[in-house]
């Protein structure tokens, strides 16, 4: 089955550090990868997403997020942490190769950033 | 940039009673979804539509739930007999195109069935 695992389910750091998300799918042929943030009483905001070609993409507001087909994983990173990055980050994933567009979530991990 | 735009915010509920869930896509828009966030929970997919039809549906979208696109900008979810369970929080979502384009959000309605 399809599915989609975001192992921390919790993060803490301090301002300035850096923070890497761990996000873990398993999934069909080409996957869609997307990082979706939310805060505290606020909707979805996209933060980037990986259709195909590099690997590496880019987001807002200085996040990045690397495909490792290998791994199967699609990690999120930042090289400093803001204090408004305080959120909750969720993976989420497509594939059109089951003939549906829908996206399937992790549970989230929720983000803490102390001064 | 363009929003989704979901009304209204909170909806507060009896259970048993029928509630609409509104939701004005992106204009540009073609594809229109629906999820739901039980507090504390994953986002959930519901039912995706498109060309005034459903495309797909979960299993959690039963007989008690309804979609319409009444008109050329809303998008409705409709629950006919709400029991305790669906208290969540909606999503409205839409895209471009299916896929291989990113689905946009709205902000949410969050829904409390008493």
């Amino acid at each position: 089955a399809q599915s989609v695992t975001q192992p921390d389910i919790h993060i803490t750091v301090s301002e300035g550090a850096s923070l890497e998300l761990r996000c873990n799918y398993s999934y069909g042929a080409t996957p869609y990868l997307f990082w979706y943030v939310q805060s505290p009483g606020q909707g979805l905001q996209l933060l980037l997403k990986y259709f195909s070609g590099d690997t590496l993409v880019q987001g807002i507001k200085g996040f990045e997020a690397e495909f490792k087909r290998s791994q199967s994983s699609f990690n999120l990173r930042k090289p400093s942490v803001h204090w408004s990055d305080a959120a909750e980050y969720f993976c989420a994933v497509g594939d059109l190769s089951y003939n549906t567009d829908k996206l399937i979530f992790g549970t989230g991990t929720r983000l803490q950033v102390f001064p | 940039e363009p929003e989704v735009t979901q009304t209204p915010s909170h909806q507060v509920t009896q259970m048993g009673q029928e509630v609409i869930l509104r939701c004005v896509p992106i204009s540009n828009h073609l594809y229109f979804y629906w999820y739901r966030q039980i507090l504390g929970q994953k986002v959930e997919f519901l039912v995706s539509f498109y060309n005034n039809e459903i495309s797909e549906k979960s299993e959690i979208f039963d007989d008690q739930f309804s979609v319409e696109r009444p008109d050329g900008s809303n998008f409705t979810l409709k629950i006919r007999s709400t029991k305790l369970e669906d208290s969540a929080m909606y999503f409205c979502a839409s895209a471009f195109r299916d896929s291989n384009q990113p689905q946009h959000f709205g902000d949410g309605t969050r829904l409390s069935i008493l």
